[in-house]
């Protein structure tokens, strides 16, 4: 069966640090891949997306980036944190088929200080 | 741009009771994809119910059923016989039918709070 890891579960980094948040698809290929953001009490945005290893497509202008490296992996950086990034991130994964769902990870809680 | 409107912020249901759950979505496409998903205090998004909008059937899975209104471009979510395990924000989305890499369009969430 199809699992995906999400890592950290919550960060702390102050203003002006990098970021790396890693995910991570087992159980399948070639899936397409997903970074959200929730704000609190709010619903979810989607920050990038990707059709394959080195294909990222951005929803939203910001200090985000997004990388492939491999088929089944999806890292969010950021070179330097501004308090707005904030937030929770999921990372999330679907088969190219129509209509298919979208899994999600667990999550991770990022305060900036 | 297709958007997804949950007009309910919170609801409360007594538990063993009925609540339904509006949403409504605007799309000029007519080939989709509906789904609700839960997210309790853990915050994993966990599916619930999925629906094609090429289907007139409602979906249904165990205790959850959804009343599918093409026309009124109407999603709504119906559990029965609520649980205390019920409570969480539940959010409604949208998806394309063309390919497979377009995103969910989410809603901004119904938070569900179950009485005992």
């Amino acid at each position: 069966s199809q699992t995906i890891h999400q890592w950290p579960a919550t960060l702390v980094q102050p203003v002006g640090s990098p970021l790396s948040l890693e995910c991570t698809v087992e159980g399948t290929s070639n899936p397409n891949l997903y970074w959200y953001r929730q704000a609190a009490g709010r619903g979810l945005q989607l920050l990038f997306y990707s059709v394959g290893i080195g294909q990222i497509s951005s929803e939203v202008p910001q200090n985000l980036s997004a990388s492939r490296p491999q088929d089944r992996q999806f890292i969010l950086s950021s070179k330097k944190l501004l308090l707005s990034d904030s937030g929770f991130y999921l990372c999330a994964w679907s088969t190219g088929r129509r209509g298919s769902p979208l899994h999600f990870g667990n999550g991770t809680r990022l305060t900036v200080t | 741009a297709q958007t997804v409107t949950q007009s309910q912020p919170e609801m409360s249901v007594q538990e063993a009771e009925t609540v339904t759950l509006s949403c409504t979505y605007d799309t000029s496409e007519s080939d989709y994809y509906l789904f609700w998903y839960k997210q309790p205090p853990s915050r994993q998004m966990i599916l619930v119910i999925r629906q094609e909008a090429y289907k007139q059937q409602n979906a249904t899975e165990n205790r959850f059923s959804v009343n599918f209104q093409k026309a009124a471009k109407s999603f709504s979510l119906k559990i029965s016989d609520s649980q205390l395990g019920d409570a969480a924000m539940y959010f409604c989305a949208y998806r394309n039918s063309q390919g497979g890499s377009e995103k969910l369009v989410f809603g901004k969430g119904t938070k569900l709070t179950v009485n005992p």
